[in-house]
């Protein structure tokens, strides 16, 4: 079945350091891809996504392309911030279009000053 | 515009209790998901509604987990009787459209079964 798969974490930055979190997925057919974002004593929340292969989605200075041939979406910025700290969630939605998503595990992300 | 609204936000049950969640979506969305999320994993559909027709339930554990969405707005999710397994936060979500449409989450309801 589909599945996607994330990084194992904590992963820990500087500030204004680079960051890349992989995410590989397993999908029959075109699935959408997503990046959600889950900040301390908050709900998840979208980042980015990317519905067809070499879309790229960015927002708040982060980045993903949607590699079929790499079957990866890995998310990076260019210079995180301590406000940047939170649990990263890779995910697909299948392309028998219901809406469904499959989560990764989840990556969480600290970044000290 | 309002977010998505779930209660209670925290409940502690022994097993064997019966427990249900209520989850009101964002005002105009058609498809709502719930989710459970375990410590330590990422949330896995547990049903998905479009308007008050189920569309995916096949991770849902039937014998205990039951959820309704009888006018099309707001949703209750049960389970009955749980095991110390149910143990994990259970996430609302809701959608405009049926699709790979962005998902809107509330802010989930904690549980812990003894």
């Amino acid at each position: 079945g589909d599945s996607v798969t994330q990084m194992e974490g904590p992963v820990t930055l500087s500030e204004e350091a680079f960051l890349t979190i992989n995410c590989t997925y397993t999908a029959t057919g075109y699935p959408s891809l997503f990046w959600y974002v889950q900040y301390p004593g908050e709900g998840l929340q979208l980042l980015l996504k990317a519905t067809k292969a070499d879309d790229k989605g960015s927002n708040k200075g982060f980045e993903a392309t949607y590699r079929k041939e790499t079957t990866s979406f890995h998310l990076e910025k260019g210079s995180v911030q301590v406000s940047d700290s939170a649990v990263y969630f890779c995910a697909l939605s299948a392309s028998s279009n219901t809406g469904k998503l499959i989560f990764g595990q989840g990556t969480t992300l600290q970044v000290k000053p | 515009e309002a977010g998505v609204a779930q209660s209670p936000r925290y409940k502690i049950i022994e097993k064997r209790q019966s427990v249900a969640f209520w989850c009101n979506p964002i005002s105009g969305h058609a498809t709502l998901y719930w989710y459970q999320q375990i410590l330590g994993q990422g949330p896995k559909l547990l049903i998905q509604f479009q308007n008050n027709g189920v569309v995916d339930d096949s991770q849902l554990p039937k014998d205990r987990f039951s959820a309704e969405r009888l006018k099309g707005v707001d949703s209750t999710l049960k389970i009955q009787p749980a095991k110390l397994e149910d143990s994990a936060v259970y996430l609302c979500a809701s959608s405009l459209l049926l699709g790979p449409e962005t998902q809107y989450f509330g802010p989930g309801t904690r549980l812990l079964v003894l």
